[in-house]
Formats: C-alpha cells, structure tokens, sequence
C-alpha cells in the first residue's frame, strides 16, 4: 500500500539524550513535513522538504534537525536542545504546494 | 507571517444535526489553497475537503461544505446531518500558492452526541 511510515509508533527517551524518528514515504511525493502536536496547540510546523538536499525551518525549528538524503526519506533528529520534547509527532508529504497532504501515523515520543 | 485561527477549541452537536465550524487565515497573497483536516481518536489525519481561493464557488464533498469567504479571510466547514463517525480533531490549514509551507490551526474537538 502506498503511504507513509513512521516509527516507531512509541519512543521514550532519557533526558540529555538524541533520538531520530523514521519517516518513509513511497508515494513518490517531493515534499516532506515534519509537526509537533501538543493538547491545544494544534499542528506545529518543525521542518520541511520540497526537494531532496534541501529543506527549511519551520516556525518551532530549534532543537531539531533534518536530513533529507533521499526523496523517500525525511527523518527528524530530536537533540537535547530540545526544552520540552514530549509531544506527538507527525510526518507529512504532499505532491507539489498547494495539494493534499498526506499524513503517517505519527510517533509518541515521552521523555523519561 | 500567514496564520490560520480556530477561535472554537471544543464543539458538541446532536446527531443528525448540522454543526459550523469556523477558520480565519491571514495573508498578503492572492493564490492560496485552504483545507479542512479530521484526527479521529486514532490520530490519523484525513483530508475533508480543499479549496483554491481563486475559484469563487464553495466547495463540497457530500456532507460536507464551506463558507469561502475571500474577503473576510474566512473559510467555515459545515457538516450536515452530523453521524457519531464525525466526532474528532478538525484542523484548518492553509498554503500559498508557489510554497511548501504548510500552516494548521490549533484544531476544534468535535463531540457528535447520540
């Protein structure tokens, strides 16, 4: 089936360290999203892809990184930066600006 | 800055019933795309429905439509005849025509009510 994976679905981490969160997409899109979910904040943009090599901050980028190495691959780099990192993670491709978005199941991410 | 707000954060209706949910967006742009997202309790986010600002004529997907009002910044989701499956996240997201950003409110719960 075509669509996008992420995992895992739960993560927890110990405070000071890093972790990556796997998204894959096969749905041959050229965008990648990456947002933070927290209880009445709704979506928050993190990073985000248009084209492999390449990708821009979003408006809550700091404590994050990206890579997007191949079109198929946008993993998201939770460093120790990060102040407050347990929330609910989603990833996102679309075709081109402007189309629907399609989402992966999204991680859960817990620091212990 | 393009913002989008969802000033409703929880909404009840009956079923059966007909429910507005209501989205305000802010831009300098004249070419922009609008969309209305569902997060059912399993946190999988569906697409409801899409708009391009240039077309004047609401846009309908069965039950549900909007209110694409242009020059109010204002773009509504209506469900009509609201079944218990429509209980959810909806969140209102916005792009710019020529960009890959994409912005989403912060989301109104829906509680559809037996």
């Amino acid at each position: 089936d075509g669509g996008i994976t992420q995992s895992p679905k739960y993560l927890f981490r110990k405070e000071g360290q890093n972790v990556t969160l796997s998204c894959e997409q096969n749905l041959n899109h050229d965008a990648m999203y990456w947002y933070r979910q927290d209880p009445g904040q709704g979506l928050r943009l993190i990073y985000y892809s248009q084209i492999v090599n390449d990708f821009q901050k979003g408006d809550i980028a700091e404590g994050y990184s990206v890579s997007r190495e191949k079109k198929e691959s946008f993993p998201l780099t939770v460093t120790s930066a990060q102040k407050n990192p347990t929330a609910f993670y989603l990833c996102a491709a679309t075709a081109h600006g402007g189309t629907e978005a399609f989402f992966g199941q999204g991680t859960r991410l817990t620091v212990v | 800055a393009q913002t989008v707000t969802q000033s409703q954060p929880e909404m009840s209706v009956q079923e059966a019933e007909t429910v507005t949910l209501s989205c305000t967006y802010d831009t300098s742009e004249n070419n922009y795309y609008l969309f209305w997202y569902k997060q059912p309790p399993s946190r999988q986010m569906i697409l409801v429905i899409r708009q391009e600002a240039y077309k004047q004529q609401n846009a309908t997907e069965n039950r549900f439509s909007v209110n694409f009002q242009k020059a109010a910044k204002s773009f509504s989701l209506k469900i009509s005849d609201s079944q218990l499956g429509d209980t959810a996240m909806y969140f209102c997201a916005f792009i710019e025509e020529g960009t890959y950003k994409y912005i989403f409110g912060t989301g109104t719960r829906l509680k559809v009510l037996a």
